[in-house]
C-alpha cells in the first residue's frame, strides 16, 4: 500500500532553514509527481509546491518563491522541501503528497504530516 | 490565482441526513475539481476527482456534480463516521487552490 512518512519538523527561529524529507514506499516512486501541502493550526490546506515524476519541473505558491526548494531524489524514493529565510506565518503542518499522474495537480495520496514552527 | 469560495463553513446535520457542500471557482475550471475528507490529526483523502468520479473505495453516498464554475458535493445519508471536514480544491493551474473548508458535525 502508498505510504508517505515526513520527517525532519521541528522548531525553529525566524530566519532560519530547516529540511524536510518523505519516504515514499508501495508504489513505483519515479512515475508519480509529488506536492508539499501545509496547514496552519486551526486553518484550512495551503499549497506549497509540485515536482514533476521527473524532477524536470516545479512550481511553487507565490509566498515562497525564491526561499523553498522542492526536489527529489528517485533513487532513494524520497522527495525534500528545503525551506530557508523561515517566517512566522510558516509555521503549519507541512504534508508530502503523491499526484495521480508524473505530470499533473491533482493528489491521491497523503502522509500525516510533519510539524514545523517558527518561534523565536 | 483561481480563488474557490466553498459554503458554508460549517454544519451540523442528524445522521441519516442528506448534506450537500457547494464549492464555487473564480473562473472557468470545467471539470478539473477534487473533493478531500480530512478527519481530526490525519492527512486528508481524496474523495472525488474530475468533479464527479467516486474514488476506488470511497462509498457510495458520496457523490460530486458540477462544471465550470459550480461544483457540489452531497452525501446521501450522512453516517457518523463521516464526521470531517471536506475541501474542495482546483486542479485547472498553478497555484493548486483549496476551498476554506467545510466542518461536517453530528447534531
Amino acid at each position: 500500500q502508498v505510504q508517505l512518512v515526513e520527517s525532519g519538523g521541528g522548531v525553529v527561529q525566524p530566519g532560519r532553514s530547516l529540511r524536510l524529507s518523505c519516504a515514499a514506499s508501495g508504489f513505483t516512486f519515479s512515475s508519480y509527481g509529488m506536492h508539499w501541502v501545509r496547514q496552519a493550526p486551526g486553518e484550512g490546506l495551503d499549497w506549497v509546491a509540485v515536482i514533476w515524476s521527473d524532477g524536470s519541473d516545479k512550481y511553487y505558491t507565490d509566498s515562497v518563491k525564491g526561499r523553498f526548494t522542492i526536489s527529489r531524489d528517485n533513487s532513494k524514493n524520497t522527495i525534500y522541501l528545503q525551506m530557508n529565510s523561515l517566517r512566522a506565518e510558516d509555521t503549519a503542518v507541512y504534508y508530502c503528497a503523491r499526484d495521480i499522474a508524473p505530470s499533473g495537480l491533482n493528489i491521491d495520496y497523503w502522509g500525516q504530516g510533519t510539524l514545523v514552527t517558527v518561534s523565536s | 490565482d483561481i480563488q474557490m469560495t466553498q459554503s458554508p463553513s460549517s454544519l451540523s446535520p442528524s445522521v441519516g441526513d442528506r448534506v450537500t457542500i457547494t464549492c464555487r471557482a473564480s473562473q472557468n475550471i470545467n471539470n478539473y475539481l477534487n473533493w478531500y475528507q480530512q478527519k481530526p490529526g490525519k492527512g486528508p483523502k481524496l474523495l472525488i476527482y474530475a468533479a464527479s468520479s467516486l474514488r476506488s473505495g470511497v462509498p457510495s453516498r458520496f457523490s460530486g456534480s458540477g462544471s465550470g464554475t459550480d461544483f457540489t458535493l452531497t452525501i446521501s445519508t450522512l453516517q457518523p463516521e463521516d464526521v470531517a471536514s471536506y475541501y474542495c480544491q482546483q486542479s485547472y493551474r498553478t497555484p493548486v487552490t483549496f476551498g476554506q473548508g467545510t466542518k461536517v458535525e453530528i447534531k
